[in-house]
């Protein structure tokens, strides 16, 4: 079955650290681009970054809320997809989902999600 | 930094047409996808790279991205297709997402 489960959601403090995982089944995830998207509760949904395939050059991209504090990693040997995340904020409470991307330049769209897992930030 | 616009709200009687919207500057010269989000559930792709459709995605769903604005279409619309939609764009390798509509059918 061709699935994304993502780990690891929890309660922590602000300034803490927490990291979550994406077990991925089903498909090639050495060629896969992945993608972490978060949804804060009752909100809209935004990026959180990816990371390329290692042949395309496993490089990583991040958005500005969370550039330098959170870090995507992949291990292709165990199809896992990893976020961590430090110096935690209040304002990073939210549903994380890990997604596959697909496409071509400029045009990737996210074809298959995970069902999410909650990160709470609070003291 | 690049922002896409959609309209918080869209109420549409069943078996009439909605139009959902979203703008961006240029939005024309890059591609949109839109993903159909029900409560408590996880987002599902309904158009991607501006007009496709993926597999299992009902006829009625379309999409048309032009100057600085992207239509997502549903002819015909069901009840069941009631829930959040959002738009999404790159802009370079930023991936951003348009703030979502809610799509009311009564």
């Amino acid at each position: 079955e061709v699935q994304l489960v993502e780990s690891g959601g929890n309660l922590v403090k602000p300034g803490g650290s927490l990291r979550l995982s994406c077990a991925a089944s089903g498909f090639t995830f050495t060629n896969a681009w992945m993608n972490w998207v978060r949804q804060a509760p009752g909100k809209g949904l935004e990026w959180v970054g990816h990371i390329k395939s290692e042949t395309d050059g496993g490089t990583t991209d991040y958005p500005a809320p969370v550039k330098g504090r959170f870090t995507i990693s992949r291990d292709d040997s165990t199809n896992t997809v990893y976020l961590q995340m430090n110096s935690l904020k209040t304002e990073d409470t939210a549903v994380y989902y890990c997604t596959k991307l697909r496409g071509i330049a400029g045009a990737w769209y996210v074809d298959l999600w995970g069902r999410g897992t909650l990160v709470t930030v609070s003291s | 930094s690049y922002e896409l616009t959609q309209p918080p709200s869209v109420s549409v009687s069943p078996g009439q047409t909605a139009r959902i919207t979203c703008s961006g500057d240029k939005l024309g010269d890059k591609y949109t996808c839109w993903y159909k989000q029900k409560p408590g559930q996880s987002p599902v792709l309904v158009i991607y790279q501006d007009t496709k459709r993926p597999s299992g995605i009902p006829e009625r769903f379309s999409g048309f991205n032009s100057g600085n604005t992207a239509t997502l279409t549903i002819s015909g619309t069901q009840t069941m297709d009631e829930a959040d939609y959002y738009c999404q764009a790159w802009d370079s390798t930023t991936a951003v997402f348009g703030g979502g509509t809610k799509l009311t059918v009564l």
